[in-house]
């Protein structure tokens, strides 16, 4: 156990649908990622915050939103869904010192039917 | 923005053989080199790390060595078992005043009894 939760673990809802998955980081840790794993495309980073504030930003579409709240744990919130939508999602979090083990949840597989 | 590149995207050796992944990064600001193991239907789990003060990083049978002229890193895994069987990712993070880290694509490895 990473000490990392994400819920729900499967999702399973309709084009056009928003979902939201959730991510409760280790204890202590500040800075939170999220990552879409499909099946050719690897771990495709999609945004980061740490403390609260957004840090960093890859390749998250304008249809995708996150944040982070005062108790540190994070959202991710995917609107207008589509087909290419359904991956795995992962939420990771670090202690955020200088280059440290980041720690993956389990992940939450959604699908867009 | 960083971009890593990840070679063989698939690997097949036999039980007791050697088995090495290979990376390459774009960003010489890069200083932080964690590889990552993924097995079917799990969160992916840091296996070894490397910073960029050191060449090479030893841990049991699996050993990961760094050329930061040639900004190339590799994973080298011996006497290789069924259970290494899982997919391998490397990544690269820089550090400035947070880390971000980007993953290559993956290597699936075989490991055929």
């Amino acid at each position: 156990d990473s000490g990392v939760t994400q819920t729900p673990k499967h999702l399973i809802t309709a084009t056009g649908q928003r979902v939201t998955l959730r991510c409760s980081p280790r204890s202590g840790d500040l800075s939170v990622y999220w990552y879409q794993q499909s099946l050719d495309q690897g771990l495709q980073f999609l945004i980061q915050y740490y403390n609260g504030e957004e840090r960093a930003k890859g390749n998250i579409l304008e249809r995708f939103s996150a944040q982070q709240f005062p108790d540190l744990h994070s959202e991710l919130n995917l609107s207008s869904l589509e087909l290419g939508d359904s991956a795995l999602y992962f939420c990771a979090s670090s202690v955020e010192s200088a280059n440290t083990e980041a720690f993956f949840g389990q992940g939450t597989r959604l699908t867009v039917v | 923005g960083e971009n890593v590149e990840q070679h063989p995207s698939t690997l097949s050796v036999q039980e007791g053989d050697s088995a090495v992944i290979k990376c390459t990064y774009s960003d010489s600001a890069s200083n932080y080199f964690p590889w990552y193991k993924q097995e079917l239907g799990k969160r992916p789990q840091l296996i070894i790390d490397i910073r960029s003060n050191v060449g090479e990083k030893k841990d049991q049978r699996i050993a990961v060595t760094l050329n930061k002229t040639a900004k190339h890193f590799s994973l080298h895994i011996t006497e290789t078992q069924p259970e290494d069987s899982a997919v391998y990712f490397c990544a690269a993070s820089i550090w400035s005043g947070y880390s971000t880290l980007t993953f290559g694509k993956g290597t699936m490895l075989l490991v055929s009894p």
